[in-house]
């Protein structure tokens, strides 16, 4: 089956520091990956999605993901940390083509920001 | 769009009552997703649906959980009888059945069994 794993559970930045994610996925066949945001006492939101169209993807609030197939990896990065980026960030997959779209995340990282 | 509602944003409940969760997914989407959220064990899917029919329910936890989507607007996740360990976060999520799309997702369900 396949599935996503975020190393790293709790992350902690200073505020200007480069925001560094982790995502590796478990797919013989690259799938689509997600990268979701989730605010205290709230759903989550899409970030930015691959979809095959290009590997270096751009999202909401300067957040980008570059998708790696030699590492199995989509990780995300953004160059300068802000206070409100401090949520919980989700990595979920896809798989590409056949008869499911079942959508599955990895367990979360914390994102911690310092002033 | 109001994009994907659920009801009731909270609900309290006694253990072994009966609980029905409540989602009207965003119009023309036509899968819908049902999560649980604990600090222990993440987000998982419970089930899906494409066009109204259940795909996989493998994540339902126990015969006590049960989902029904009568309508492409309206699905309900019902437990019963409801115990402590089902307090959890609920959410419902829709998207299109493609698998490029995102999910969006509604803001939950707060559940609490005591």
């Amino acid at each position: 089956a396949q599935s996503v794993t975020q190393l790293g559970s709790h992350v902690s930045v200073s505020e200007g520091a480069l925001v560094l994610l982790r995502c590796n996925y478990s797919s013989s066949v690259p799938p689509y990956l997600f990268w979701y945001v989730q605010y205290p006492n709230q759903g989550l939101q899409l970030l930015l999605k691959y979809t095959s169209a290009a590997t270096l993807v751009k999202g909401i609030n300067d957040f980008e993901a570059e998708f790696k197939k030699s590492e199995t990896s989509f990780h995300l990065t953004k160059p300068s940390a802000h206070m409100s980026d401090a949520a919980e960030y989700f990595c979920a997959v896809r798989p590409y083509g056949g008869a499911t779209n079942k959508l599955i995340f990895g367990t979360g990282t914390l994102l911690a920001v310092q002033p | 769009d109001a994009g994907v509602i659920q009801s009731p944003r909270h609900e309290v409940t006694e253990m072994g009552q009966e609980v029905t969760l409540r989602c009207k997914p965003i119009s023309g989407h036509n899968s819908l997703f049902w999560y649980r959220q604990t600090m222990m064990r993440g987000l998982e899917l419970l089930i899906y649906f494409n066009n109204n029919v259940p795909i996989d329910d493998s994540g339902m936890p126990e015969d006590r959980f049960s989902a029904k989507m009568p309508n492409a607007s309206f699905s309900t996740l019902k437990i019963q009888p409801s115990e402590p360990r089902d307090s959890a976060v609920y959410f419902c999520a829709s998207s299109l059945y493609r698998g490029d799309t995102e999910a969006f997702f509604g803001q939950g369900t707060r559940l609490t069994v005591v």
